[in-house]
């Protein structure tokens, strides 16, 4: 079956700072990629769409400047966030889109920002 | 439109059991509606998709219903266990034009042994 590995699985980073997540089909093209954020007992949210090569489409309410989103190859995605606060901290979680496997979700990322 | 309902919020089951939990839709071009299943501090995995032309789908113990009609889908997972014990999202989506997910809020599932 499909698999994406996401990493890495928790980060703590200091207010102010940057930081990266990954996000990598390992045996398929992934031409969609989608990256979404999820608050404690809460449902996953939306935040962008990606597809390889060209720009991200972002959800309403989601800074662009602020959650920076590369797909450059049909593997990888990566979800940059920028100049993190408190606020930010939270479980991020990638999917990504095939035409066989559906979509196939990555292991998360919580991220702490101190 | 774009929203899925999901209920109930929270449900306790018995070991042994059968766990119902139902989702509701708007959108008549969503054909793709997936369960997953979400563990603390994991990802959501795959449990079961149905395609809106079957009414019903079923993989070991768990059995999607779908009503088309009535725009309403739902989740059966008979002789529950307590490793079913996690949170179940129900989901659609237009799968044809690669568009996004929509989620429903959740069920909180919990199996007493």
């Amino acid at each position: 079956g499909a698999v994406v590995s996401q990493h890495p699985s928790r980060v703590i980073c200091k207010s102010g700072t940057s930081v990266k997540i990954e996000c990598r089909s390992l045996d398929f093209q992934a031409t969609t990629m989608f990256w979404y954020r999820q608050f404690p007992k809460q449902s996953l949210m939306l935040m962008a769409t990606s597809n390889e090569g060209s720009k991200a489409t972002y959800e309403q309410g989601v800074e662009k400047d602020k959650f920076l989103i590369n797909h450059a190859s049909l593997t990888l995605s990566t979800l940059t966030v920028t100049s993190a606060h408190p606020e930010d901290s939270s479980f991020y979680i990638c999917s990504a889109r095939d035409n066989n496997y559906g979509y196939t979700f990555g292991s998360g990322t919580r991220l702490t920002v101190v | 439109q774009q929203q899925v309902k999901q209920s109930p919020q929270s449900l306790i089951v018995q070991k042994g059991g059968i766990s119902i939990i139902n989702c509701a839709y708007e959108n008549t071009a969503f054909d793709y509606f997936p369960w997953y299943q979400q563990f603390p501090g994991k990802g959501p995995a795959l449990l079961i998709a149905i395609r809106p032309d079957v009414s019903e789908k079923k993989e070991g113990r768990f059995t999607i219903s779908f009503n088309k009609s009535a725009k309403q889908f739902s989740l059966h997972i008979m002789d529950s266990q307590p490793g079913d014990s996690a949170t179940y999202f129900c989901a659609a989506s237009m799968y044809h034009r690669a568009q996004k997910l929509v989620f429903g809020q959740g069920t909180r599932l919990t199996i007493n042994p």
